[in-house]
């Protein structure tokens, strides 16, 4: 079946301008996820959602960062004033369910944004 | 507070050779072990994780870990390295929370 998938892969951004990135979960998948991963260091914790609630967004470095996922699927991480350290691979992640510590998340390709 | 170590930045195994790459944690209460792997311009993919039971697990293309909850390690191993296992691995724990928790990654290269 159909995996996590993200667009755009790849985004140039001037410094200033608003960016949205878009996330399709796998299909029945309760919960969402996003990370930033830094160049050479490992993911970073932004926000998570359980089908269209956001029940944690204590990783959110700023409030230019917002999340939604309004239907409980599709999500879109929007980042408002772009600046150079926004420059991330952001990658989103879903699992079947909620409440289980130990479930899978299963991982998009994730979309690389450079700031310029 | 809840980390994971990766104390190893690189791995250098020849073909054929057995792997280890390792893993070290510190959480409040039960782990939740998880080992991703993760190819030049590809997402995170999953390996094999550590919920409960037997401590060593096995998992996909020929992996396997050991949990050690005495030295609060998760070691990800391979008998035999193929030169297509050369990625970066990432082993990662999540507490008491919903997040996973990661460390900086190791880098693998199997040399033929």
């Amino acid at each position: 079946g159909a995996g996590v998938s993200q667009s755009p892969r790849y985004k140039v951004a001037k410094r200033g301008q608003d960016v949205a990135l878009r996330c399709d979960p796998i299909s029945g998948h309760v919960s969402l996820f996003w990370y930033q991963q830094a160049l050479g260091q490992g993911p970073e914790f932004l926000t998570y959602f359980q089908n269209e609630a956001q029940l944690d967004k204590s990783g959110l470095p700023s409030d230019r960062f917002f999340a939604e996922r309004p239907e409980g699927s599709v999500s879109t991480l929007k980042i408002q004033r772009t600046q150079q350290e926004d420059s991330a691979v952001y990658l989103c992640a879903s699992s079947l369910s909620s409440g289980r510590q130990g479930e899978t998340q299963y991982f998009g390709p994730g979309t690389r944004l450079l700031v310029l | 507070a809840q980390s994971v170590a990766q104390p190893e930045d690189q791995v250098n195994v020849a073909e054929g050779n057995p792997l280890t790459v390792k893993c070290t944690y510190s959480v409040s209460g039960n782990p939740y072990l998880f080992w991703y792997v993760q190819y030049p311009n590809r997402g995170l993919q999953f390996l094999l994780k550590y919920i409960t039971g037997d401590n060593l697990v096995k998992g996909s293309y020929g992996f396997e870990a050991e949990f050690n909850k005495s030295q609060t390690s998760f070691h990800l191993k391979k008998p035999s390295a193929l030169v297509s296992d050369s990625a970066l691995y990432f082993c990662a724990v999540r507490g008491g929370n919903y997040q996973l928790i990661w460390g900086a990654g190791t880098k693998l290269i199997i040399k033929p």
